[in-house]
């Protein structure tokens, strides 16, 4: 069983549609939950961060986090054709290394 | 928020050549700074961990004598590829710790496309 399992898509959704991004991991040391965005030829940017089970909201994202069930899901409300970029999901240990796990990412698209 | 910066942005070299790829962060002192591999349509891959004046930590599979990593300042690491081959072509994304912030966020530069040919 993979570390880390994301759909890696292509996701394509219209202008206004509801995004929902899923992970499911499988270490239970996992205590810090991210999503990045990433954008075609660029690095990663930090988009939300959890650590605790429960939703999270920014502004047209929420995060949801389901620490039973080991799964993450990342919700954008009202996308927009500026979200198209690949969301990948990281997860970082508890007290442990600092080394960040990633999903191989979702990429998707918002047709205008 | 904190701007991490790569040189170069795309290289290209013939088999068995050295590429060097800087990686700076801009406005803060980094610590710690990670290198990370990404193969088309696969995740990020750390490669290894570089900490300001001491030996880089390579993950399993990493060759050290093949990636030459180098930190010699709190706001400067870089990476050599040595001996390139096709094989090595690759996104190269380094990224630098703030520690204490947002759960030690790391933030990532724009990445090196190196192509070997």
């Amino acid at each position: 069983q993979k570390e880390v399992e994301q759909d890696p898509g292509p996701l394509s959704v219209p202008e206004g549609a509801i995004v929902s991004l899923n992970c499911t991991y499988s270490n239970s040391a996992f205590q810090y939950f991210m999503w990045y965005r990433q954008y075609s030829r660029k690095g990663p940017e930090l988009l939300m961060y959890t650590y605790s089970s429960g939703n999270k909201e920014d502004g047209r994202f929420t995060a949801q986090v389901d620490k039973s069930s080991k799964y993450i899901s990342l919700f954008i409300r009202d996308s927009q054709p500026s979200d198209s970029a690949t969301y990948l999901c990281a997860f970082l240990e508890w007290g442990g290394s600092e080394k960040l796990v990633f999903g191989k990412g979702t990429k998707l698209t918002v047709n205008p | 928020g904190a701007v991490v910066s790569q040189h170069p942005s795309r290289v290209i070299c013939k088999s068995g050549t050295s590429v060097k790829i800087e990686c700076r962060s801009l406005d803060f002192q980094a610590t710690t700074m990670f290198w990370y591999r990404q193969f088309p349509k696969q995740s990020l891959m750390l490669m290894a961990t570089s900490n300001e004046g001491s030996k880089a930590t390579y993950e399993q599979g990493v060759e050290k004598d093949k990636f030459l990593i180098n930190h010699a300042s709190l706001t400067l690491s870089t990476l050599t590829v040595t001996s390139a081959h096709p094989e090595d072509s690759s996104f190269y994304i380094c990224s630098a710790r703030v520690a204490g912030v947002r759960g030690n966020e790391q933030f990532f530069g724009p990445g090196t496309r190196l192509t070997v040919l």
